[in-house]
């Protein structure tokens, strides 16, 4: 069945030291790539997401680059700061593109100051 | 972004009554919605796709007459846990997609989760 993995499960960096988190997906029909930030105790925040139609999108230090061809996605978050400090979810659709999204099993990023 | 509002964030309760979990859009008309369910360190694991009007569909191995979904109107959701038990204690979450956004139609806004806890 579709499945989503996700690496690695934790990640300790230093403040102002750049993470990436990477995730691959199985269905080949799969368009739409969101990334969740999810504090303690809280919902999960949609941070950025991209469609299969572009290889890359910035959004201040965050971005997320896409390769279809190899199936995965990565999240880049560069100068970190201490309060990126969280669980971080990648997700993809599937289904079609009304479909549900299917979830990675999350990424612990601390970042020491 | 849309805000999807979830109620009550944390409810205790004793083993054998039911409880009512609320999840409303509250800028939006959801016409579907999403029950989640999370472990302690693990990932969202999708319990039931709420769509209003109509009957929930329910994930594999999900039982529906233990999780009770009502999508009633098109801005509030309810998901009821019939006779709780102890392994019934977990974090629910809530979500929901704006069908406005024509360019953004697998957007899925998530509430801030409900703790349940069954004693």
């Amino acid at each position: 069945g579709e499945n989503v993995e996700q690496h690695p499960s934790t990640l300790s960096v230093q403040e102002g030291d750049s993470a990436v988190i990477k995730c691959t997906y199985s269905d080949s029909a799969s368009n739409y790539f969101p990334w969740y930030k999810q504090e303690l105790g809280k919902g999960p925040q949609l941070i950025i997401d991209i469609r299969s139609n572009v290889g890359e999108k910035k959004d201040q230090r965050i971005a997320v680059t896409l390769n279809k061809t190899a199936k995965h996605f990565s999240l880049h978050i560069t100068e970190t700061q201490p309060e990126d400090s969280a669980v971080y979810f990648c997700a993809a659709n599937y289904g079609g593109s009304q479909g549900n999204l299917i979830f990675g099993k999350g990424t612990k990023l601390s970042v020491k100051p | 972004g849309a805000v999807v509002s979830q109620h009550p964030s944390w409810v205790i309760c004793k083993s054998g009554t039911s409880v009512k979990i609320e999840c409303r859009s509250l800028d939006f008309q959801a016409t579907t919605m999403f029950w989640y369910r999370q472990f302690p360190k693990q990932s969202l694991m999708l319990m039931a796709t709420s769509n209003e009007g109509s009957k929930a569909t329910y994930e594999q191995g999900v039982e529906k007459d233990k999780f009770l979904i009502n999508h009633a109107s098109l801005t509030l959701s309810t998901l009821t846990v019939t006779s709780a038990h102890p392994e019934d204690s977990s974090f629910y979450i809530c979500s929901a997609r704006d069908p406005t956004e024509l360019l953004a139609k697998n957007i899925q806004y998530f509430g801030a989760g409900t703790r349940l806890s069954v004693l």
